[in-house]
C-alpha cells in the first residue's frame, strides 16, 4: 500500500540552525500539506501546496519557514532559525482530489 | 470560520464497554468529515471518512460514525472497545468547504483498561 514517508523521524538540531525536513508523498497526489503537534496538544495546519505553489497558510507560518518541491516527487519544509518553541512533531500529508488525507510518520523536531 | 471541536478530552473505558466520542462541526453545506486515530508513538490514522450518502460510515477496526446534519454532528462509536484501541482520537474536517486546509478538533486520549 503506498505510503507518505518523512525523514528523518528525529532531529535534534540547535537554536538558531536552520532544519529542513524531507516528506515524499504518495505518487499521484496533487495536494499537499504540513502539518504539527507540539507535544500535548492539538494538531495544527501550517501550509497547503497544490500546482507548485503555496495555496494557503496559517499564522503559524511565518518568513521564518518555507516549502518546496524541488523534484516532483520531494516536499520539504524548511525553518530558516529554529526556535524553542518550534519543537514539536512535524506532519506531512498529501491527497487526491476529493480524497482524505495520507499523513507520514511524522518527524519529532527537537530545538536545545 | 469553521471549527472542529470535541468535547470529551479524557476518556477512561473497560474493556468491552461501548464508546461514543462526541464531533461538532460549526458549518453548514456539504461537509466532509473524517476520524484520525493516533496510537501511542506511531502516526495518524484514517479510521472512517463521511463525504456524502449514507450518513452512517463504517470504518477499520469495527469503529463507526454518524452525520447528523441536524445536530451538526459526526460523532464516533464503538460497541465494544479494547485495550488495542487505547490511543488518542482526533475528528477533521475542511475549514471551508472545498479549501484545501483541514483543521483538527483538540482530540480525544482514550485509555482502556484490561
Amino acid at each position: 500500500e503506498p505510503e507518505v514517508t518523512q525523514t528523518p523521524s528525529h532531529q535534534v538540531t540547535q537554536m538558531g540552525q536552520e532544519v529542513i525536513l524531507r516528506c515524499v508523498p504518495i505518487s499521484n497526489h496533487l495536494y499537499f500539506y504540513w502539518y504539527r503537534q507540539i507535544l500535548g496538544q492539538k494538531v495544527e495546519f501550517l501550509v497547503s501546496f497544490y500546482n507548485n505553489e503555496i495555496s494557503e497558510k496559517s499564522e503559524i507560518f511565518d518568513d521564518q519557514f518555507s516549502v518546496e518541491r524541488p523534484d516532483g516527487s520531494n516536499f520539504t519544509l524548511k525553518i530558516r532559525s529554529t526556535k524553542l518553541e518550534d519543537s514539536a512533531m512535524y506532519f506531512c500529508a498529501s491527497r487526491r482530489h476529493g480524497t482524505e488525507a495520507f499523513f507520514g510518520q511524522g518527524t519529532r523536531l527537537t530545538v536545545v | 470560520a469553521q471549527s472542529v471541536s470535541q468535547h470529551n478530552h479524557h476518556v477512561i473505558l473497560s474493556e468491552a464497554a461501548s464508546l461514543e466520542l462526541g464531533c461538532n462541526y460549526s458549518y453548514g453545506g456539504t461537509v466532509n468529515l473524517f476520524w484520525y486515530v493516533q496510537y501511542p508513538g506511531q502516526h495518524l490514522q484514517l479510521l472512517l471518512k463521511y463525504f456524502s450518502g449514507d450518513p452512517l460510515v463504517k470504518g477499520i477496526k469495527g469503529f463507526e460514525a454518524e452525520f447528523i446534519k441536524s445536530k451538526f454532528s459526526f460523532n464516533l462509536r464503538k460497541p465494544s472497545v479494547q485495550w488495542s484501541d487505547t490511543a488518542e482520537y482526533f475528528c477533521a474536517g475542511p475549514s471551508t468547504p472545498g479549501t484545501y486546509k483541514y483543521i483538527f478538533g483538540t482530540g480525544t486520549r482514550l485509555k482502556v483498561l484490561a
